[in-house]
């Protein structure tokens, strides 16, 4: 199993439809985790973290799995401006190093 | 904003070449990654520093590329000899774990093309 998946889709919803991506990681050691967005040919910035009792900030709600160990994302309302590719973060050892999925690319159509 | 800052952002050299990218981490952040990004590969981890030590480049082919902190507020990459292959962006990112997260921010990235 690789340490972080992702389907790269990409995911084609109109504006304001709802869409979810999971992640899933094989360190069950993991207690941090992240979600990036990184538009086309810029470098990526965080999106939001996931603590084990889930966040939601405005139309995103991120979600952990740990029995199943995976993450998710959740994006209520999509504008045309939520197209990008989102990345999840998974630290993959005790030293803190951090490995990154392939990313999910989302296109929002008008 | 503190900002990570790359150097170059372009860079085009022929096969064989040396290259050497620069990477200025935020003042403060103790911890420096290099990544790799291609189409095929998405987000490759090459090298990860903490307080100026190396803890893992197991990402990094070893005979071509290296990867050093002389101080606190340079990191370096550096490729030689250089090869089609190598060309990707490489990204710079810098973080200060706290209660055992690591919140990175990452470099604009330096474009390299080896032809």
């Amino acid at each position: 199993r690789k340490e972080v998946e992702q389907d790269p889709g990409p995911f084609n919803v109109p504006e304001g439809a709802t869409v979810a991506f999971n992640c899933t990681y094989s360190n069950s050691a993991s207690q941090s985790f992240f979600w990036y967005r990184q538009d086309c040919r810029k470098e990526p910035k965080l999106l939001m973290s996931v603590y084990s009792s889930g966040n939601e900030d405005g139309r995103f709600t991120a979600q952990l799995n740990r029995a199943s160990q995976y993450i998710s994302l959740l994006i209520r309302d999509s504008k045309l401006s939520d197209s990008a590719t989102y990345l999840c973060v998974v630290p993959a050892s005790n030293t803190g190093k951090l490995i990154f999925g392939q990313g999910t690319t989302l296109q929002v159509k008008p | 904003d503190a900002r990570v800052t790359q150097t170059p952002r372009h860079k085009v050299t022929e096969m064989g070449q040396e290259v050497t990218m620069r990477c200025q981490p935020i003042l403060g952040h103790n911890t420096v990654f290099w990544y790799r990004q291609t189409m095929m590969q998405g987000l490759e981890l090459l090298a990860y520093f903490r307080n100026r030590a190396p803890l893992d480049d197991s990402g990094m082919p070893k005979d071509r590329f290296s990867a050093e902190m002389p101080d606190a507020t340079l990191a370096t990459l550096k490729i030689q000899p250089s090869e089609p292959r190598d060309s990707a962006v490489y990204f710079c990112a810098s973080g200060l774990p706290r209660s055992g997260a690591n919140v990175l921010t990452f470099g604009a990235g330096s474009r390299l093309t080896v032809l």
